[in-house]
C-alpha cells in the first residue's frame, strides 16, 4: 500500500461546480495533514493544513477523518483560477523532525 | 515570489559531467531538503539538513552527494548521472520544532529541470 494515495485525476469540472478529493494514508500515527497546490511548471504551495475538527478557507474545506485514515478537500464555486494540481501531504515525522510524505497529486482543470 | 531561489533553473549535462545545484533560502529557517519530481510519480525525499546536520538521507545513489555550509545554503553536487535521474530537483526550507503541528509549512524553491544525455 503506498503511504500516501491519491486519485491522479485529471478531473475536468465545469466552472462553477463543486469538486472534492480524496486521499488516504498509510501511517495511522501521522499527526499532521496538509493540502499544496502545484501550478503546471511551478513548485508546490501549501494551500491549506487539515485540521482534526475540520477546517474552511473561503470556498475551501478541508477535513480529516483518522478511523478511516483518509483526508478530502473540497472546493465550491470554482473558479478558472483553480486548475492547477493538489497534492496530498501527510507528516509522518515527529515533532521537531517532521517529515513529510507527498501523494502523486491529483490535476484538476476548470472549464470555462 | 517565495524566499526560496535555485540556481540554475535549467540543466542539461552529460552522463560525465559534474555539475552543482544551488539553493538559498532567504526565509530564517533551520531545516532544508532536497526532494525529486518525476513525471507521475510523488515527491521523493532525498535529503535533510536540520540545524546544518544531515538527518536523513532516503538511500539516494552516491552520485548525488549534498552539502549545507550553513543554515541558509544547500547545494546538490551531481556526477556520473544517469538518463534516468533527469528530473524536476526542488529545495525546500522550514522551521524545525514549530509549537503548533499544525502550522508547519515547507516552503519551496521553483526547482532545477536537469536534463542527463
Amino acid at each position: 500500500r503506498k503511504e500516501v494515495e491519491q486519485d491522479p485525476g485529471p478531473f475536468n469540472v465545469p466552472e462553477g461546480a463543486t469538486v472534492a478529493f480524496n486521499c488516504t494514508y498509510s501511517n495511522s500515527a501521522s499527526q499532521s495533514f496538509f493540502w499544496y497546490r502545484q501550478d503546471c511548471r511551478k513548485e508546490p504551495k501549501l494551500l491549506m493544513s487539515v485540521y482534526s475538527s475540520g477546517n474552511e478557507d473561503g470556498r475551501f474545506t478541508a477535513q480529516l477523518n483518522r478511523a478511516s485514515q483518509y483526508i478530502s478537500l473540497l472546493i465550491r464555486d470554482s473558479k478558472l483560477s483553480d486548475s492547477a494540481t493538489y497534492l496530498c501531504v501527510v507528516n509522518m515525522g515527529v515533532f521537531g523532525n517532521e517529515k513529510l510524505t507527498f501523494g502523486t497529486g491529483t490535476r484538476l482543470t476548470i472549464i470555462p | 515570489e517565495t524566499g526560496v531561489t535555485q540556481t540554475p533553473r535549467h540543466l542539461v549535462m552529460g552522463m560525465t559531467n559534474k555539475k552543482s545545484l544551488k539553493c538559498e533560502q532567504h526565509l530564517g529557517h533551520n531545516a532544508m531538503y532536497w526532494y525529486k519530481q518525476s513525471a507521475k510519480k510523488p515527491l521523493e525525499l532525498m535529503f535533510v539538513y536540520n540545524f546544518k546536520e544531515q538527518t536523513e538521507n532516503n538511500s539516494v545513489p552516491s552520485r548525488f552527494s549534498p552539502e549545507c555550509p550553513n543554515s541558509s545554503h544547500l547545494f546538490l553536487h551531481l556526477h556520473t548521472l544517469q538518463p534516468e535521474d533527469s528530473a524536476l530537483y526542488l529545495c525546500a526550507s522550514s522551521q524545525e520544532g514549530t509549537l503548533s503541528a499544525g502550522s508547519y509549512e515547507q516552503y519551496f524553491g521553483p526547482g532545477t529541470r536537469l536534463t542527463v544525455t
